[in-house]
């Protein structure tokens, strides 16, 4: 069945960076687009970034743009997500989220999520 | 960006009910809309996507309608599991937007 699990989230202070990690299992990655999506204490989703089956093409929310980058290993089944400039406003559960084509469409499978907190 | 609007934020309901929640465009979307369930403490999970169209695994007691900029999510005969918080998504263009969700309660 499709897996995919996050790893790498933590506490980091304001102005720092984490890379957050998905391992995903259970279909060719390689085929499917892929997504973070975010979720702020006792607060709704907010999707963050898309990755496109081959890396060609990516897309960022506003809210992100500039301080976060994604990017996949298809050879490895892994997603990535390069975090920089962090802020207080990024502290968020983070899900992994696989699309349901390669070019983007709704999402079919979440992981169970990374926590990151940006305090200092 | 396309914004993504709810109604209600939340509702109160008692097994057995019928609940019907909205969900509002800022533009036209045609029928690029996905609805997602999240209970607490878990991952939210596909329940509809293409508007009205019924993810496996889930009860056809849950319906959904809709194109343009107003869709609907009904579900009938609430039962227990049904309790949850409930996800509006576009898919028409990016950046993707969500709406702010909508809480059904067990009155």
């Amino acid at each position: 069945q499709v897996q995919v699990v996050e790893s790498g989230g933590g506490v980091v202070q304001p102005g720092g960076s984490l890379t957050l990690s998905c391992a995903a299992s259970g279909f060719t990655f390689s085929s499917f687009g892929m997504h973070w999506v975010r979720q702020a204490p006792g607060k709704g989703l907010e999707w963050v970034t898309f990755i496109q089956f081959d890396g060609g093409n990516k897309h960022y929310a506003d809210s992100v743009k500039g301080r976060f980058s994604v990017s996949r290993d298809n050879s490895r089944s892994t997603l990535h997500l390069q975090m920089d400039s962090l802020r207080p406003e990024d502290t968020a559960v983070y899900y992994c989220a696989k699309d349901g084509s390669d070019y983007g469409v709704w999402i079919d499978s979440w992981g169970q999520g990374t926590l990151v907190t940006v305090s200092s | 960006a396309i914004r993504m609007t709810q109604s209600p934020s939340s509702l109160s309901a008692s097994p057995g009910d019928r609940v019907t929640i909205t969900c509002r465009a800022s533009q036209d979307i045609g029928s690029y809309l996905a609805w997602y369930q999240q209970k607490p403490g878990k991952a939210p999970k596909l329940l509809m996507y293409a508007a009205s169209y019924l993810q496996s695994g889930f009860s056809s007691r849950f319906s959904g309608r809709g194109s343009g900029t107003d869709f609907t999510l009904t579900v009938t005969d609430l039962q227990s599991e049904d309790f949850a918080t409930y996800y509006c998504q576009q898919y028409y263009s990016y950046p993707r937007s969500f709406g702010q969700g909508t809480t059904l309660e067990i009155k």
